[in-house]
């Protein structure tokens, strides 16, 4: 069964500065999606950034970039210009590929709080 | 468009009693998740439904059951509840196949804070 490990219960920011949440992932696949949600007090879970384990390139969305690394099973989110309303639960997830008729079922980390200082 | 709904938000019940969580999908979406978020355990999966049919189950005792329907609208029931079943239910969808090689993204709702008393 995959699991997925996030090593940073918190991790705190001052605004402006750039932030790196970690993520490790166990899996015998060789094809998967990774993501990165969001989790603001509000409760509802957004989706930060997707990968697809195929593609070698690090996924970015504007202050949002990964870094991917397959052969050590390693998913790292960096926060560049950390905003106030960054400050968030970030949870890190996986999930197998789909064939026909499988499953969307997303395996979580336990989740990392961040803090954004002003 | 519309979002995910989950209602209620928020519900209080007693040991023992039975409760059931509405969750409306995206419209077109045909794929339902459900998921138990507890400070403890984290998030994690109950079941999923595609077009009325369980497609994958977690490993939750079988007091926890679901359903959907033809209008992908999905529920599900919590039979003789117990203090530890006190968590946020999270409801997310997705299209359920493939779009392309990209994967599809799942959308999730607001969750229906349970407690148990």
């Amino acid at each position: 069964a995959q699991t997925v490990t996030q090593s940073q219960p918190e991790m705190s920011v001052q605004e402006a500065e750039t932030v790196t949440l970690s993520c490790t992932y166990d899996t015998s696949e060789s094809d998967y999606y990774l993501f990165w949600y969001k989790q603001p007090p509000s409760r509802q879970m957004i989706l930060v950034i997707r990968q697809e384990a195929y593609k070698q390139q690090n996924a970015t969305e504007n202050r949002f970039s990964v870094n991917f690394q397959k052969a050590a099973k390693s998913f790292s989110l960096k926060i560049s210009d950390s905003q106030l309303g960054d400050a968030a639960m970030y949870f890190c997830a996986y999930r197998s590929p789909r064939p026909q008729g499988g499953s969307e079922k997303l395996v979580f980390g336990k989740g990392t709080k961040l803090t954004v200082n002003p | 468009k519309a979002g995910v709904t989950q209602t209620p938000r928020y519900l209080i019940k007693t040991r023992g009693q039975q409760v059931t969580l509405s969750c409306s999908p995206i419209s077109g979406h045909r794929s339902v998740s459900w998921y138990q978020q507890t400070p403890g355990q984290g998030l994690q999966f109950l079941f999923e439904y595609f077009s009325e049919t369980q497609r994958n189950k977690g490993n939750f005792p079988g007091r926890f059951s679901g359903r959907q329907f033809s209008n992908s609208r999905s529920e599900m029931n919590v039979s003789t509840l117990e203090l530890g079943d006190s968590a946020l239910y999270l409801c997310a969808s997705s299209w359920g196949r493939d779009r392309g090689r990209r994967g599809t993204e799942a959308f999730f709702g607001q969750g229906t804070r349970l407690t148990v008393v």
